[in-house]
């Protein structure tokens, strides 16, 4: 159960886009359509941005989305905000339990 | 409201152990999955421990596996996540979390609860 590997940081002025990737292995990123993402601002509970790898829950705007390519995910901001300045994790359904990635702090410019 | 309320915050000593709880509201509790969700202080997410809606098939990340044990009350719309031999690195902000409507993701979160572990 290793923590899935996201890049550390990411940074953008507004208007551009950015996109962070999550790399995992095929007994979870890969084997499993059930990457989510979630954006967490400093002492706030995480929010889902994205769930079955691609899917935006009501009221996610729809400059978040999401992909996947074998063992890696990604999720794309276009048109950054300043309000995406943020902390953003991966996870990923693994066989009855769930693992995260290590978290990528995005700056907006 | 829809919403997640977790207790039991506290400062425990290594080796003892702890009790959390969630208290549901605004939605049938009962027909969801649960999970617990930790992130220890400047570091990420973790996985900690699922349950299904009835309270079958406790689930636990292998770094607590045997030491914590998860259950629900549908009757008190709460779950509960009982910590033992307690560990310096299980300090952290522990959360709880629905699972989504379609499943596999974490759709609603509470604000979570700390536990520090030190002596």
């Amino acid at each position: 159960q290793s923590a899935l590997t996201q890049p550390r940081s990411v940074s953008g002025s507004p208007g551009q886009s950015v996109t962070i990737s999550c790399t995992g292995a095929s007994s979870d990123v890969g084997g499993y359509n059930y990457v989510s993402w979630y954006q967490q601002h400093p002492g706030k509970a995480p929010k889902v941005m994205i769930y079955d790898v691609t899917k935006r829950p009501s009221g996610v705007p729809d400059r978040f989305s999401g992909s996947k390519s074998g063992n890696t995910a990604s999720l794309t901001i276009s048109g950054l905000q300043a309000e995406d300045e943020a902390d953003y994790y991966c996870c990923s359904y693994a066989g009855s339990v769930y693992v995260f990635g290590s978290g990528t702090k995005v700056t907006v410019l | 409201e829809v919403q997640l309320v977790e207790s039991g915050e506290g400062l425990v000593q290594p080796g003892g152990s702890l009790r959390l709880s969630c208290e549901a509201s605004g939605f049938i509790f009962s027909t969801y999955p649960m999970h617990w969700v930790r992130q220890a202080p400047g570091e990420g997410l973790e996985f900690v421990s699922s349950i299904l809606g009835d309270g079958s098939h406790p689930f636990y990340a292998d770094s607590v596996k045997g030491r914590f044990t998860i259950s629900r009350d549908n009757s008190k719309n709460t779950l509960y996540l009982q910590m033992g031999s307690l560990r310096p690195e299980d300090m952290a902000v522990y959360y709880c979390a629905r699972d989504g409507p379609t499943g596999w993701h974490f759709d609603l979160w509470g604000r979570g609860t700390l536990v520090t572990v030190s002596s």
